[in-house]
């Protein structure tokens, strides 16, 4: 079974620290995402990664930044964590090759609380 | 007005009902429609998807798809408890660099 594997499921953290969210995914996909999800919103992109060290701008990557050194793992950075980005962050990934399907494989998600 | 339009409920009903989730859409250049469902404290996993216009039929679950109206819906036959969740629809143009476009799920609860 792929897994993708999110290391902190609940922080909490304070307003202007530097948060780390990181994601594995065992499966040796190519592709990889960051997703917020909000009540009444459903989920948006911030980021995603289509290969070692690239990475595209998603609908909403202000705040963010991310991290792509190896194959298998995608890091969210927030640079100044800010109450506004108290959210549930999901990790994706896909396998090239199933573009038409769209079956991302998501981690179980991390809930981070702003203070 | 958002790209994806989905009621986000709660939509309770009583156990063996059939269930119809429903969302509409305004790009009609979308190709590729997928249902996700997403247990509380978990990722999304795939459903179903389908390509174009029809009906496609997984088991107790079937996914249609009506590009003219730009409506698709999900339905659930013999609805269990274990289908309590949120289900997201999400759809996508060929060539999108899979950005998927997401509705805002409809949680539904199934009583038993």
């Amino acid at each position: 079974d792929v897994k993708v594997t999110q290391s902190s499921r609940y922080l909490v953290k304070r307003t202007g620290e530097k948060v780390f969210l990181e994601c594995v995914q065992d499966m040796d996909h190519e592709n990889m995402f960051w997703y917020r999800q909000d009540p009444g919103l459903g989920l948006r992109l911030i980021y995603f990664s289509y290969d070692v060290k690239m990475k595209e701008k998603g609908d909403i990557p202000e705040g963010y930044s991310v991290s792509r050194e190896k194959k298998e793992r995608f890091s969210l950075i927030l640079e100044s964590a800010s109450t506004n980005q108290t959210s549930m962050y999901l990790c994706a990934s896909i396998p090239r090759l199933a573009v038409n399907t769209g079956e991302l494989f998501f981690g179980e998600g991390s809930r981070l609380t702003v203070l | 007005q958002k790209e994806v339009e989905q009621d986000p409920g709660p939509l309770s009903v009583p156990e063996g009902a059939i269930v119809s989730l429903n969302c509409t859409y305004s790009n009609s250049a979308f190709q590729y429609f997928m249902w996700y469902r997403q247990y509380s404290r978990k990722g999304p996993e795939l459903l179903m998807y389908t390509y174009s216009s029809g009906n496609k039929e997984d088991g107790r679950f079937t996914a249609q798809v009506d590009k003219s109206s730009k409506y698709i819906s999900l339905f659930i036959r013999d609805s269990q408890p274990s289908d309590s969740a949120t289900y997201l629809c999400a759809m996508n143009l060929i060539y999108s660099n899979y950005q998927l476009i997401w509705g805002a799920g409809t949680k539904l609860i199934i009583k038993p």
